[in-house]
């Protein structure tokens, strides 16, 4: 649960669908998560899937979960400039590591253009 | 809930100054943290804790020291600043055995500068 690899950027123009995409390495794994960070903000919690799913859907938001790959997408429809903030993937410790600690990625810097 | 709450939002310190920056939550969170924000670092772990009297080292803890007395307190403590240490610091909480819930709060950041 110690590696967790995002993209640093990705810029999209506004309306068009943002995909940010993480890979983990805990197959055991059985909460991930995205974060948004705004401009000089804490982290807020966006959303997150449990690991007997493969997809969850929130509005504008779809995570897809890929077990095999170990691999973790946030898909933003119709993305606004009010999208523009820093995204972290994030995974819970397997079973027998600290309850409560997260392992986060380094984030990504989505910019959405006008 | 105030959830987590951090003080100062902003320090500038000299070198070789100490401070403590404090952090409070009121949601009866058995894990809290401390993490520093650098640019293209991502997050990085500094101290962290179980419960009131248990704490942990995390990936960054040198010139850091942690303490918790209380479940609600957990402040760092900087020993004698560096400018090394000039960064954003996160306090987040998690986890109470009533809702098992592994969600992490994060209070809205301290800004360090060092001089």
């Amino acid at each position: 649960g110690e590696d967790v690899e995002q993209s640093l950027f990705l810029s999209v123009r506004e309306g068009d669908s943002s995909v940010i995409n993480c890979t983990y390495t805990d197959s055991s794994s059985t909460y991930l998560y995205w974060y948004k960070q705004e401009p000089g903000a804490g982290l807020q919690l966006l959303t997150y899937i449990f690991s007997n799913m493969d997809m969850k859907q929130d509005q504008r938001l779809t995570v897809l979960l890929n077990k095999k790959d170990k691999h973790l997408s946030l898909r933003i429809a119709d993305t606004q400039t009010g999208d523009s903030a820093i995204y972290f993937c994030a995974e819970k410790g397997p079973r027998g590591s600290t309850l409560g600690r997260l392992y986060f990625g380094r984030g990504t810097q989505l910019t959405v253009w006008p | 809930n105030a959830g987590v709450t951090q003080t100062p939002k902003f320090q500038v310190l000299k070198t070789g100054q100490s401070m403590t920056l404090q952090c409070a939550q009121d949601m009866n969170h058995e894990y809290m943290s401390w993490y520093r924000q650098d640019p293209g670092m991502g997050l990085r772990l500094i101290h962290y804790s179980v419960g009131a009297g248990i704490t942990d080292q995390g990936e960054v803890p040198n010139g850091y020291n942690v303490s918790r007395s209380t479940t609600e307190d957990f402040p760092l403590r900087l020993l004698s600043a560096a400018p090394s240490q000039t960064s954003v610091y996160f306090c987040a909480s998690s986890y109470s055995r009533k809702q098992r819930n592994y969600e992490q709060y994060f209070g809205p950041g301290t800004r360090l500068t060092v001089t």
